[in-house]
């Protein structure tokens, strides 16, 4: 089976912009979980979609969005960047749910804002 | 706010030599999930612990959940350059929260 995709690889931005990061999962599975890594915070959760829904959600503000399309591809949204929102962005699908299955992680979109 | 620290932050070993890496959380865990991530690459899912007090091994690498289902340790036997990397544990609270450790990056001497 082909591994998580994510699309692009590196994105440079500049702040008060918004940019949209989309991330394939491994076929078959359902459930599509985002996160945020930077040298500082370290990994942290953003959101959970399961079936096109949004399942669980991690403490970031309202500039992150999300969403899931009905074949599990997910989008992930930041509005107004700012600079701290530099960070590699991973996403990671499981089959059912992301905090009990096993979690795939793609290789990640590289966001620098400037 | 919830927290899980992850000690230490670096270790440097010697090839051969044993590792181990620490996870203590804040609050009780439905279960703890461990990753490693290689420089430049991507976290890769180890394994996950439930029950209190499980034990699990893979070849050299030993997993334990407390007994509390607070703290974790990954326990790596006679380390191999092919070990270099960093460790994450990630905790999922009572609420489905996962809180990821900061890690342990993990170099090895040769």
């Amino acid at each position: 089976k082909a591994g998580v995709t994510q699309t692009p690889r590196y994105l440079i931005k500049t702040r008060g912009q918004q940019v949209t990061l989309s991330c394939s999962p491994i076929s078959g599975h359902r459930s599509v979980s985002w996160y945020q890594q930077t040298p500082g915070q370290g990994l942290q959760f953003l959101f959970e979609y399961f079936s096109e829904t949004q399942r669980n959600k991690g403490n970031f503000p309202g500039r992150f969005s999300g969403r899931q399309f009905s074949n599990s591809r997910s989008e992930m949204n930041v509005s107004t960047l700012e600079l701290g929102d530099s960070a590699l962005y991973l996403c990671a699908s499981s089959p059912v749910r992301g905090i009990t299955d096993t979690q795939y992680f793609g290789p990640g979109t590289r966001l620098t804002v400037l | 706010g919830q927290q899980v620290m992850q000690i230490p932050q670096y270790q440097h070993v010697q090839e051969g030599e044993d590792f181990t890496t620490y996870c203590n959380s804040s609050t009780t865990l439905s279960n703890i999930q461990w990753y490693k991530q290689r420089p430049g690459g991507h976290p890769v899912f180890l394994i996950q612990l439930v029950k209190s007090g499980e034990v699990k091994k893979q070849k050299r690498l030993t997993f334990q959940f407390g007994e509390a289902k607070k703290n974790s340790s990954l326990h790596i036997t006679a380390t191999q350059t092919t070990d270099v990397g960093t460790y994450f544990c990630a905790g999922v609270n009572r609420d489905d929260k996962i809180i990821f450790g900061k890690g342990t990056r993990l170099h090895i001497l040769p």
